[in-house]
């Protein structure tokens, strides 16, 4: 029973273009989300979260979307870039639980 | 500072031997946690150590896979009788805290190849 859904494997976006990653859950007590980027060979990295008090978080590059009626959330990155190649995982938690992961999304952006 | 390290990076074991994994976490961090991610899959959680304690051990997939934590500090994933479909990347996180709101931060992760 998979409770976090990445159902994009993989998705290639121009250089400078907008690059959106989406997550659906199904638990409803999940109420903690996260975003990880993984390169190869490498571990994967914190990159945003949000807290489902809110609807939107934003960092510089990169904003997550929370639509909690939905159970799904988003990642913007604009603009995407060379360097944001990567695998995304999507991840939730709720409570003092464990996080749980999506399959992840391989990123690809193109000159 | 360092970051969290994992030994060996790669592991080519054949079937029914035993294996032992490593993880370093980053100094001070009290939180341990491990995962594996099988091809095409994500990342799938194993167990947590609270200090040397381990609260949950639920994602643990069989009794053929055990875990330590000695010193708050190091932790050994043990195999035992490995079988193919043991073969994945293992990634060990840590954390400050044990709340799970509280970034984990990633090793590179051993590669298990079981023959």
């Amino acid at each position: 029973d998979q409770q976090v859904k990445q159902n994009s494997p993989s998705l290639s976006v121009q250089e400078g273009r907008i690059s959106i990653l989406n997550c659906d859950y199904t638990n409803s007590m999940f109420d903690y989300f996260l975003w990880y980027k993984k390169y190869p060979a490498e571990g994967p990295t914190f990159l945003i979260s949000i807290s489902s008090i809110k609807d939107k978080n934003e960092d510089g590059r990169f904003t997550v979307f929370l639509n909690k009626s939905a159970k799904h959330l988003s990642l913007h990155i604009v603009p995407s870039q060379p360097g944001d190649s990567a695998v995304y995982f999507c991840a939730a938690t709720g409570g003092a639980d464990k996080l749980i992961f999506g399959t992840g999304t391989r990123l690809q952006v193109f000159p | 500072g360092a970051g969290v390290s994992q030994s060996p990076s790669n592991k080519v074991t054949e079937k029914g031997k035993d294996v032992e994994l490593r993880c370093d976490p980053i100094s001070g961090h009290t939180a341990l946690y491990w995962y594996r991610q099988s091809l095409g899959q994500g990342l799938e959680f194993l167990i947590y150590f609270q200090g040397n304690s381990a609260p949950d051990k639920s994602g643990l997939p069989s009794d053929r896979f055990s875990a330590e934590r000695t010193g708050g500090s190091v932790s050994t994933l043990t195999i035992q009788r490995t079988q193919q479909e043991d073969s994945a990347v293992y990634l060990c996180a840590s954390s400050l805290g044990g709340w799970s709101t509280d970034t984990q931060y990633f090793g590179p992760g051993t590669r298990l190849t079981v023959l």
